[in-house]
């Protein structure tokens, strides 16, 4: 089945050491998003790549990065993950379509990776 | 900031009964969708209603939609254990194609 999958479902590391969560869709769609979730929060966007083009969102700490080397894959890489990086990190997935009123942009998510920093 | 805040934060109700959760934005819209999410998983898509859409329904459930109140209600009749989840509301606002969540709605369902 078509879908997104996201590796590892639970993450494990070290404050300061450098980690990347990965993202693999075979919806074959243009964009793909990295949303952060703490408990009982909002899921909150960090960036996505509209096909190759990459956009941050204004807040995203420096300390988060992406790499989208095919249409397939996507990465989170965290340079120096602290305590409060700890959460739940969503990749999605859509194709937007349509203007105005037609616009549409249902995004698919992986199942999320869960990210604990001792 | 947050486009959609959800009402109430938290819902307990038995199994059988309808379940009513509200959804409220600051900006003009072009749709809202409304996403599940079961516990430590991602989020999937439920509906859709666009701003010329006053009533949706799928299934068990139902949306409405009032853009002059800015608000949407998601309704779940005969409720079941297996909707226990969290619900969100996305908007996106202006021209944009990026949804934004609220905190959702934390349901409970019990056998």
């Amino acid at each position: 089945d078509a879908m997104v999958i996201q590796n590892p479902r639970y993450q494990v590391t070290q404050f300061g050491k450098p980690v990347t969560l990965s993202c693999s869709q075979t919806l074959n769609h243009n964009v793909m998003y990295w949303y952060q979730q703490k408990s009982s929060q909002a899921p909150k966007l960090l960036f996505h790549y509209y096909d190759k083009d990459f956009n941050n969102e204004a807040d995203t700490p420096d300390n988060f990065q992406s790499r989208r080397p095919n249409t397939s894959f996507c990465f989170l890489d965290i340079r120096s993950p602290g305590l409060g990086d700890a959460a739940m990190y969503l990749c999605a997935t859509s194709i937007p379509s349509g203007t105005g009123r037609t616009l549409k942009n249902i995004q698919y998510f992986g199942a999320g990776t869960r990210l604990s920093v001792l | 900031s947050q486009q959609g805040e959800e009402d109430p934060q938290a819902l307990s109700i038995q199994e059988g009964e309808n379940a009513t959760m509200n959804c409220s934005y600051k900006t003009s819209i072009n749709n809202l969708q409304w996403y599940r999410q079961n516990s430590g998983r991602g989020l999937v898509h439920l509906i859709l209603i666009r701003s010329n859409e006053r009533e949706k329904h799928s299934g068990r459930l139902r949306v409405t939609l009032d853009t002059s109140k800015k608000s949407s209600s998601l309704l779940i009749t005969a409720s079941r254990a297996a909707d226990t989840a969290s619900y969100f509301c996305a908007t996106a606002p202006g021209g944009s194609y990026i949804p934004t969540f609220g905190r959702g709605t934390s349901l409970i369902v019990h056998p």
